[in-house]
């Protein structure tokens, strides 16, 4: 089984729906993040979160959502999706201080198609 | 703001050469870089991880080397094989916010 497990795998929906991407992992890392791919431009942060408390805004935050169920789980949510959020979602974690490289390992990803 | 920049974009050589992958980076001020894979629709695997006070790391056919002051790395991968054939992500984590930056990364192709 994947360390960081990342569901759905695929989605299309349309515009205006509200769709919820989730996470979970078993590696017993504190930090998560949720990463967007787009072709050409690489990967961009959207939020990430250090602990279940903590929440932070990455480079483009706006229109996305998270939530930290808890250690294991954090669930990104585009309240009301566009075409331009088409792209493939990743889920990454890192080891919490103390023991922090800074090496992040990440989930399969998740693709997504607003029509 | 970091920017990272890796070149070629895409690289096709014959089995068996060596190869170097290149990254750059605009601020040196730097906790780590990086190196990662990504087969198609997969998600990325990690191959080197340099720590800022580390010159290179080396696993397996890889080389990766930092030289901070220049603001480059470059990814070394000797004895190339069809199976190493994927795109090369390098990022970095900047030493003032944890903020980690990607390259758009070189898609190689090592024919047969």
């Amino acid at each position: 089984d994947a360390d960081v497990t990342q569901t759905p795998r695929n989605r299309i929906t349309k515009t205006g729906k509200r769709i919820m991407l989730e996470c979970s992992q078993t590696k017993g890392h504190d930090r998560m993040y949720w990463y967007r791919q787009d072709p050409g431009l690489g990967l961009r942060l959207i939020y990430y979160s250090f602990d279940v408390k903590d929440i932070n805004k990455g480079e483009i935050s706006d229109g996305y959502s998270v939530s930290r169920q808890a250690q294991a789980k954090f669930s990104l949510s585009l309240e009301s999706a566009i075409p331009n959020q088409t792209a493939l979602y990743f889920c990454a974690t890192s080891a919490d201080e103390g023991s922090y490289t800074g090496e992040l390992f990440f989930g399969e990803g998740s693709r997504l198609t607003v029509l | 703001k970091q920017e990272v920049t890796q070149i070629p974009a895409a690289l096709s050589v014959p089995e068996g050469e060596n190869l170097v992958l290149n990254c750059s980076f605009t601020d040196s001020a730097i906790y780590n870089l990086q190196w990662f894979r990504q087969d198609p629709g997969k998600g990325l695997t990690s191959l080197l991880l340099i720590q800022s006070s580390q010159r290179e790391q080396t696993s397996g056919r890889l080389n990766a080397s930092l030289d901070k002051s220049s603001g480059r790395s470059t990814l070394y991968i000797a004895a190339s094989q069809p199976g190493d054939s994927a795109t090369y992500l390098c990022a970095v984590i900047d030493d003032n916010n944890n903020d980690m930056r990607f390259g758009a990364g070189t898609r190689l192709t090592v024919k047969p």
